[in-house]
Order: C-alpha cells, then sequence, then structure tokens
C-alpha cells in the first residue's frame, strides 16, 4: 500500500528553527514535495526532492534519503505567518501525489 | 505569477443533482489533476489528464465522475448525480511537462457543499 506519515502537530516560537518530518512507503518514488496550506485555501508549493540530500530555498529547506523513505521540511527564522498546514507528498510510479494527513504548525510569538 | 484558477469559489447543490467544477490552468502547462479534501482530512488524486484523456484515476472517481477539456484553457470536473458524501473542497492542478518532475500549482478550491 502507500503510505505518508508526518506529525499532526507541532508548535514552535517566533525566530526559532522547526523541522517537520515525513516517512513514506509508496509503490515507486519519482520525488518528495512540500506545500504550504493554510486553513480553507489552497496548497502552496514549497519545495521538492529527487535526488538524496538538502535543497535549499531561503528560508526553507528541505532534505531527502531514499533509503530510509524519509524527509523532513526545515523551517528557519520562524514568523506567524508560518502557521499553517505543511503536506508531505509523494510522487510514486505514477503521475499523481500522494499526500500525507499534514502538519498543522502553530508558531507562538 | 501565472496562478490556476478555479470557478466557482463556492457551490451549494441538493443530493442528486449535477454539478460542474470549473478550472482555468497555467497557461503552458500540459498535465492537469483534480483532487478533493474532505474536512479536517488529507487531499486526495481524483484523476488525471493529459493530451486530451485521463491518464489515471483513484477509486474515488467512479462512474458519476467525469472530465473535459472543452477548449484550450477550461478544465473540467462533472459530477453527474451527487452524494452527500461528494461535500469536499476540490481543488484543480496543473504542471508543466518539461524539467524532471515538475511540482503540480493548485487552484484555491471550489467548496462544494451538497444539502
Amino acid at each position: 500500500g502507500q503510505n505518508i506519515d508526518q506529525p499532526t502537530e507541532m508548535t514552535a516560537t517566533e525566530g526559532a528553527i522547526v523541522q517537520i518530518n515525513c516517512t513514506y512507503q509508496t509503490s515507486g518514488f519519482n520525488g518528495l514535495f512540500w506545500y504550504q496550506q493554510h486553513a480553507g485555501e489552497a496548497p502552496t508549493f514549497l519545495s521538492y526532492n529527487v535526488l538524496d540530500g538538502l535543497e535549499e530555498k531561503g528560508r526553507f529547506s528541505s532534505f531527502l534519503s531514499r533509503s530510509k523513505g524519509y524527509s523532513y521540511l526545515l523551517l528557519k527564522e520562524l514568523q506567524m505567518k508560518d502557521s499553517a498546514s505543511y503536506l508531505c507528498a509523494v510522487r510514486p510510479n505514477t503521475d499523481k501525489l500522494i499526500f500525507g494527513t499534514g502538519t498543522r504548525l502553530q508558531v507562538f510569538p | 505569477e501565472p496562478e490556476v484558477t478555479q470557478t466557482p469559489s463556492h457551490q451549494v447543490t441538493q443530493m442528486g443533482q449535477e454539478v460542474i467544477l470549473r478550472c482555468v490552468p497555467i497557461s503552458n502547462h500540459l498535465y492537469f489533476y483534480w483532487y478533493r479534501q474532505i474536512l479536517g482530512q488529507k487531499v486526495e488524486f481524483l484523476v488525471s489528464f493529459y493530451n486530451n484523456e485521463i491518464s489515471e484515476k483513484s477509486e474515488i472517481f467512479d462512474d458519476q465522475f467525469s472530465v473535459e477539456r472543452p477548449d484550450g484553457s477550461n478544465f473540467t470536473l462533472k459530477i453527474r448525480s451527487t452524494k452527500l458524501e461528494d461535500s469536499a473542497m476540490y481543488f484543480c492542478a496543473s504542471r508543466t511537462g518539461t524539467g524532471g518532475p515538475q511540482p503540480q500549482h493548485f487552484g484555491d478550491g471550489t467548496r462544494l457543499s451538497i444539502l
């Protein structure tokens, strides 16, 4: 089967760093994508990894280990506006995305 | 920045009625998708579409569902006879066809409420 796991909720303080983990088991692998979703809004693309290693995009970085079926999203210099759900999604051996349930991040002042 | 647009933003329909959700993908994109998200649950794949035909559909996408690209810009999802359990947020997404596994870009969604 296809399974993507991520923590349900996390909290952090403004200015801090937070790491959101994601583990996956899918039929094939052709990329892992991170999306941000504010309540009632569309998922917004943040970052993706196809090969092992770290991809950095400003305050956001994403890491992938294909052998471990593991990824994380790192958010630095947290701002209040970063309070949102963060969705881990995998593209398996077909052209679709399989989403995890999302991690709801609350940033406190 | 170009974006995927969806109309209407909210659709309220009686059970058993037909509904059509509309999407305008990003203009140079070649691959189109529909997903749905039931309130409080994860985003679920419905169907992918390329070169004027369905590439893949999920178990959710049964005979009540259909998709169409009636012209060069619109991409529609039709539900023939709606059920209460079809109430959800429906997202259209599109991606370019070049340069490896490009990310899908999502529209703002249509909230479908079945009464």
